[in-house]
This record gives structure tokens, sequence and C-alpha cells, in this order.
């Protein structure tokens, strides 16, 4: 059984970085058969996919063309994890934040089939 | 970006009626299509993949239909269990995207 736990702060200033760890047990970060996702819930936005990393011969990185320019995630393999960090933080970025994996078949790439329990994340001065 | 449109948005319900949640995307996804449950503080949770193919472990009320452009989700006996909101979710081109969701209550 998979299981993800995340961890990191639940306020964080304007302007500075947002940063949250997911741990995973039950699979590993250097699968060739899963990708490492972050998605954030809002109010405003809805359910948003932000990124993702995953390993095949060499570890890819693909992000949503909405926060490119101040994301980037991160795997650790020596702890079997993988982080967030979102750069230059507004209120706008205030959402609850999820990592997920997605099991990679023939077919789809982006099935989440487990989630980590969620972070609010909260940013206010 | 597909986009994915849900309707009906809020839907009241008694236990025991059989309710049916659509979702259209923007364009062809083929049976690209996922279904989730969310209740309040919990994370999404996968029901249904490829349109209409039960995750593990998910009731047989819960069924999924569609293709290309218009997709459903029917509950065929709703359980008091059941009230949640539900999302779809398009997997057939990048990046994914979601649907704006359909809270279901009990009437």
């Amino acid at each position: 059984q998979v299981q993800l736990q995340q961890s990191g702060p639940g306020l964080v200033k304007p302007s500075q970085t947002l940063s949250l760890t997911c741990a995973i047990s039950g699979d590993s970060v250097s699968s060739n058969s899963a990708a490492w996702n972050w998605i954030r819930q809002s109010p405003s936005r809805g359910l948003e996919w932000l990124g993702r990393t995953y390993y095949k011969s060499k570890w890819y990185y693909d992000y949503a063309v909405s926060v490119k320019s101040r994301i980037t995630v991160n795997p650790d393999t020596s702890k079997n994890q993988f982080s967030l960090q979102l750069n230059s933080v507004t209120p706008e970025d205030t959402a609850v934040y999820y990592c997920a994996r997605a099991r990679i078949t023939s077919d789809w790439s982006t099935l989440f089939d487990y989630w980590g329990q969620g972070t609010l994340v909260t940013v206010s001065s | 970006d597909i986009q994915l449109t849900q309707s009906p948005s809020f839907l009241s319900a008694f236990v025991g009626d059989r309710v049916t949640i659509t979702c259209r995307a923007s364009q062809g996804i083929i049976s690209s299509l996922a279904w989730y449950q969310q209740k309040p503080g919990k994370a999404p949770k996968l029901l249904i993949f490829g349109a209409s193919t039960l995750q593990g472990g998910v009731p047989s009320r819960f069924s999924g239909s569609g293709s290309g452009t218009e997709f459903t989700l029917t509950i065929s006996s709703l359980q008091p269990e059941d009230f949640a909101t539900y999302y779809c979710q398009q997997l057939h081109t990048y990046p994914p995207s979601f649907g704006q969701g359909t809270r279901l209550e009990i009437k």
C-alpha cells in the first residue's frame, strides 16, 4: 500500500519561498512506472496541477505554465521523497497543496491514484 | 489546454436515489477520463478511470460511461457515505486538468 506523508510550514510570507516535502512509503521515487506530482486546490482556482518529476533512465521535470518561472520539484532518492519549492509567493498562492502519485501506463501518465493528506498553506504577512 | 465542465455544480438527493453527473470536455479525449470523490478536509479519492473502469475497492453502485466529449458518473443507489464533491479529470493531454466539481448533498 502506497502512502504519501506531507510536511512543511502552513504559513509563508509574501515574496518568500513555499517549501513542502512528500515522503513516500510502499513505492520508490525512482520507480519507472510512477510520476510524482504536486497539485493545489483553492476556491478560486479549483484543483490545479502544478508539476511533476519522474525517472525513466534519467530524471524528467514538467511544470504548469502558470507557475513555470517559480516552481521546482525535486526528487530525493536518499530519503525516498520529493519536494516542492514555489518562489516569490503572493496571497493568490494560498491553497491546500497535495502531493500525488500518478501511475504511468502505456495509456496515461497523469492518473492520480495515491494522494498525500494535504497541507493548507496561507500566504500572509 | 482542455477545459472540463461539470453539471450540475450542486445536487441535492435522498439516500437511495439514482444520480448522474455529467462532464463535458472542450475537445475529444476518447475515453481518457477519471472521476474522483472528495470529502471535506480529505484528499480526492480515485473512483473511476478510462471513463468506465472502477478502481479497486470502489463499490459497484458507482459507474462511468461516455467517450469523446461527454461523460457521466452514475451512482445507482445513494448511500450516506456518498455525499461528497465529485471531480472529473482528463488524462488525454498534458497538462492534466480537472472539472470544477459537483457537490452532492443530502436532501
